[in-house]
């Protein structure tokens, strides 16, 4: 069955860097774009990234430009997200979740923003 | 990348139906039909519950429905059952980011 797996969350100082990843199973990964969600504890959803198939498209939301970069290993079918420079406000349980497709065409998959499948999360904790 | 706008909280009786709205843009919401709706139980992760503003995911319950209407998109749960208490948010897909609503408590009274 479909399962992410999210790992390399935990406590971190400010300016520190860390970086989470997510294993994926169940379907082919290098079909379809993933997307990083995160959650600060009590609160509402907060996109952070997405990734295409082939991870030639990126982009993130205005408040970690610049700061985190989201990647791909599609032979280890795993996602990443590197967190650099890191504040209090990255509190959060981070979430990596499979994008629904617009559309495929053969093995490729272009990014329709729908999230449908969804990792359990992994908490970071920014905190001195 | 401003939130999309939701109620805070909306309640209804078992068997009722309710709606849940979701206001944005012409930037997003009403500029893409790719709107989406996530239930999300305490502790849990979210569910994607519709997709491109109206379409079920399979296995979703078909008392789970969407619609849109210029720059506001609405979730509406008819026959409302105790295990749909829960956190729902909207997001709008604009080809380049997501945008996810504040999120609406639903309680069943």
């Amino acid at each position: 069955q479909v399962q992410l797996v999210e790992s390399g969350g935990g406590v971190v100082q400010p300016g520190r860097s860390l970086r989470l990843s997510c294993a994926v199973s169940g379907f082919t990964f290098s079909t379809y774009g993933f997307h990083w969600v995160r959650q600060a504890p009590g609160k509402g959803l907060e996109w952070v990234a997405v990734i295409s198939y082939d991870g030639t498209d990126k982009y993130y939301a205005d408040s970690v430009k610049g700061r985190f970069t989201i990647s791909r290993d599609n032979s280890k079918n795993t996602l990443y997200l590197q967190m650099n420079s890191l504040r209090a406000e990255d509190t959060a349980f981070y979430y990596c979740a499979k994008d629904l497709p617009r559309y495929c065409r053969g093995d490729s998959c272009y990014l329709g923003g729908g999230l449908d499948y969804w990792g359990q999360g992994t908490l970071v904790t920014v905190s001195s | 990348q401003s939130a999309l706008t939701q109620p805070a909280s909306v309640s209804g009786s078992p068997g009722q139906s309710i709606t849940i709205s979701c206001t944005g843009t012409s930037s997003d919401v009403g500029g893409y039909n790719y709107v989406s709706w996530y239930q999300q139980h305490p502790g849990k992760a979210p569910k994607l519950m519709i997709y491109d503003v109206s379409n079920r995911p399979s296995g979703v319950s078909n008392r789970f429905s969407g619609s849109k209407s210029g720059n506001m998109a609405s979730l509406t749960i008819s026959g409302l059952q105790a295990e749909d208490e829960a956190n729902y948010y909207c997001s709008s897909y604009t080809s380049s980011s997501v945008v996810f609503g504040g999120g609406t408590k639903l309680t069943v009274l």
